[in-house]
């Protein structure tokens, strides 16, 4: 079945530091891609996605590239932010289907 | 738009109580999903529907029923609450037929449910 690991949390950054979040997806032909983001208190936002290999997924400074030789799909920043203090999901779809296979979730903090 | 909604936000309830958490869209989506955030465990499918008249189990459908007799709406019954239910749980709606394999799904906010 269709599967998806994300990197355990929590991370905690200082503001203005590198950020990476590894996600790695197990599912048969080409899934589509996804990274959600969850503030406190609130459901879930679509951050980015990417549908076929080596799409870019790019939104508010954070990108993701479809990689399916590593059948990856890392969540980057260049320069975090105190605002991007949330819970960060990588997800799926399998190509003609609706469900949505979700990560564990990282719970990332900044620090100013 | 709306959105998504969801009520109540939250809830305590005993074990052995009922009750339904209500779940709303306003954006003529066929596909509405219920789901369950757990610590530790992200979101987990409970139950879904592909369009009114049409739901179908997902990954953790035990001790819960829906129906769909509206697109807007899709209710969650808890019919015998437990403890192992305590939990936030979401509701999610996209648009299947948009051309492509990439529909975005809206959650709503939230219900936080403690059985105790």
């Amino acid at each position: 079945g269709n599967s998806v690991t994300q990197m355990e949390g929590p991370v905690t950054l200082s503001e203005e530091a590198f950020l990476t979040i590894n996600c790695t997806y197990t599912a048969t032909g080409y899934p589509s891609l996804f990274w959600y983001v969850q503030y406190p208190g609130e459901g879930l936002q679509l951050l980015l996605k990417a549908t076929k290999a080596d799409d870019k997924g790019s939104n508010k400074g954070f990108e993701a590239t479809y990689r399916k030789e590593t059948t990856s799909f890392h969540l980057e920043k260049g320069s975090v932010q105190v605002s991007d203090s949330a819970v960060y999901f990588c997800a799926l779809r399998a190509l003609g289907n609706e469900k949505l296979t979700f990560g564990t979730g990282t719970r990332l903090t900044i620090i100013p | 738009n709306a959105g998504v909604t969801q009520t109540p936000k939250f809830q305590v309830l005993k074990t052995g109580q009922s009750m339904t958490l209500q779940c709303a869209q306003d954006m003529n989506h066929e596909y509405m999903s219920w789901y369950r955030q757990d610590p530790g465990m992200g979101l987990r499918l409970i139950h879904y529907s592909v369009g009114a008249g049409i739901t179908d189990q997902g990954e953790v459908p035990n001790g819960y029923n829906v129906s769909r007799s509206t697109t807007e709406d899709f209710p969650l019954r808890l019919l015998s609450a437990a403890p192992s239910q305590t939990s936030v749980y979401f509701c999610a709606s996209s648009y299947s037929k948009i051309s492509g394999s990439y529909n975005e799904q809206f959650f709503g906010p939230g219900t936080r449910l403690t059985v105790l």
